[in-house]
């Protein structure tokens, strides 16, 4: 399972494009990348997932480049209630095992 | 709302003693997941069931056990707990059956323990 790397935390500002890059150098051929956000005090919630290329809901879109080993997650015109805890997880679709591995995520905060 | 349930939300005890985290998945969903969120550790996974079956195991202690019953409901017994043992517990449901893993989690609300 990739072991993945994030900020701890950014700032912005209401309105603004929100990018939150994430490096998984070792991520295996099964992983689909995976992101969750998580108010405090309460669990996380699926954000988006996608493999490669890019992927866009109607929360945000994800962007991955060709040799997979980093990924960003766009957050359009951010608001206060976006500040959370974003993680970016591994997600092997080829395990026979559901778990997630949460890392330390990236803190955003958006200001006034 | 996820559709995942947990009960209680708070929960404070003393060390030495035995609770019981309650969690009901979403209605159809086979498979929970239990999750400890404590301040040093992150979100840290600690055991998984299918259908009532044991399927995986995190890094859950000992003293920890749990179990799914047939209507799909799942309890997290945590005993002898200790001052580090004070964290948020999460369940988490999915419909996954152990084959192509493609569904999302869907985590509930969280119990809270303190443990004085």
């Amino acid at each position: 399972l990739a072991k993945t790397t994030q900020p701890i935390s950014m700032d912005s500002y209401e309105g603004q494009e929100v990018n939150i890059t994430c490096s998984h150098n070792n991520i295996a051929t099964n992983d689909y990348i995976t992101w969750y956000q998580q108010f405090p005090s309460q669990g996380p919630r699926f954000i988006i997932q996608g493999y490669k290329t890019k992927v866009t809901n109607e929360v945000a879109s994800l962007f991955i480049p060709a040799d997979r080993k980093s990924s960003t997650l766009s957050l359009p015109r951010v608001s206060l209630s976006d500040t959370a805890v974003y993680y970016c997880l591994g997600f092997d679709r080829g395990s026979t095992l559901g778990r997630l591995y949460f890392g330390r995520g990236t803190q955003l905060t958006v200001w006034p | 709302d996820s559709g995942v349930t947990q009960t209680p939300k708070h929960l404070i005890t003393a060390t030495g003693q035995r609770v019981t985290l309650r969690c009901s998945p979403r209605s159809g969903d086979l498979s929970v997941y239990w999750y400890q969120q404590s301040l040093d550790q992150g979100l840290q996974f600690l055991i998984q069931y299918y259908n009532g079956e044991e399927r995986a195991k995190g890094n859950i202690l000992e003293r920890f056990s749990a179990q799914q019953f047939p209507d799909l409901h799942s309890e997290l017994n945590l005993s002898s707990l200790e001052l580090g043992d004070s964290a948020l517990y999460f369940c988490a449901s999915s419909p996954y059956n152990g084959g192509e893993n493609t569904d999302t989690q869907y985590f509930g609300p969280g119990t809270r323990l303190t443990v004085l």
